[in-house]
């Protein structure tokens, strides 16, 4: 199987702030790799696809960069609705594997 | 508008059976691969299973193979989950979510909201 990490598991973070979430993969994943926001007691919602692209009706603030091994996702300027946590996933696999997160709170 | 709903949820002892739906909407639901990804309790999201259009490849995480099952009824724009032989640990919340693939890149998108499963005595 492929593993999926993520650093840092947390950080705190004002408004306005830039973050960046990095995630690694246990092998190349080619550009195979997603982004999901998920807030308390909610579904995960999809931020970046194919490690670059855009979901359709996400802030232009959240980008996504990387492949092979090493991603990134970063928010240009954090904003309030921004504090949630974030998990990266590999779909190169059949067998899929998420990160463990990244939770983004008020400093 | 595309959405999921889950449903079957509950508290059930270990070694018992729980059947999960998700009943599909506002999308044509036999064109498209569909999985469960589930969630413990203040823990991390875990791929389950996943389910082709027309049901003939199935594919599953290793701690659920043998036990669970991945069904659907394109007729009723409907997803199952069967799940035998629970275990404490199988408690979650557990989604269902639209696998979508573009030129072998995959993802999930919608999600439904979840329907927690709790194995205990």
């Amino acid at each position: 199987d492929i593993q999926m990490t993520q650093s840092p598991s947390s950080l705190s973070a004002s408004v306005g702030d830039r973050v960046t979430i990095t995630c690694r993969a246990s092998q190349s994943i080619s550009s195979y790799l997603n982004w999901y926001q998920q807030k308390p007691g909610k579904a995960p919602k999809l931020l970046i696809y194919a490690a670059s692209s855009l979901q359709s009706g996400v802030p232009s603030r959240f980008s996504g960069s990387g492949s092979g091994t090493d991603f990134t996702l970063t928010i240009s300027s954090l904003q309030p609705e921004d504090f949630a946590t974030y998990y990266c996933q590999q779909s190169y696999s059949t067998l899929v594997t998420f990160g463990p997160g990244t939770k983004v709170d008020i400093k | 508008e595309v959405q999921l709903v889950e449903s079957g949820g509950g508290l059930v002892q270990p070694g018992g059976s729980l059947r999960l739906s998700c009943v599909a909407s506002g999308f044509t639901f036999s064109s498209y691969w569909m999985s469960w990804v589930r969630q413990a309790p203040g823990k991390g999201l875990e791929w389950v299973a996943n389910i082709k259009q027309d049901g003939s490849e199935k594919y599953y995480v290793d701690s659920v193979k043998g036990r669970f099952i991945i069904s659907r009824d394109n007729a009723k724009n409907s997803l199952y989950l069967q799940m035998n032989s629970l275990r404490a640990e199988d408690t979650a919340v557990y989604f269902c979510a639209r696998d979508i693939i573009a030129v072998a890149v995959s993802w999930f998108d919608p999600w439904g909201q979840g329907t927690l499963v709790t194995v205990s005595s």
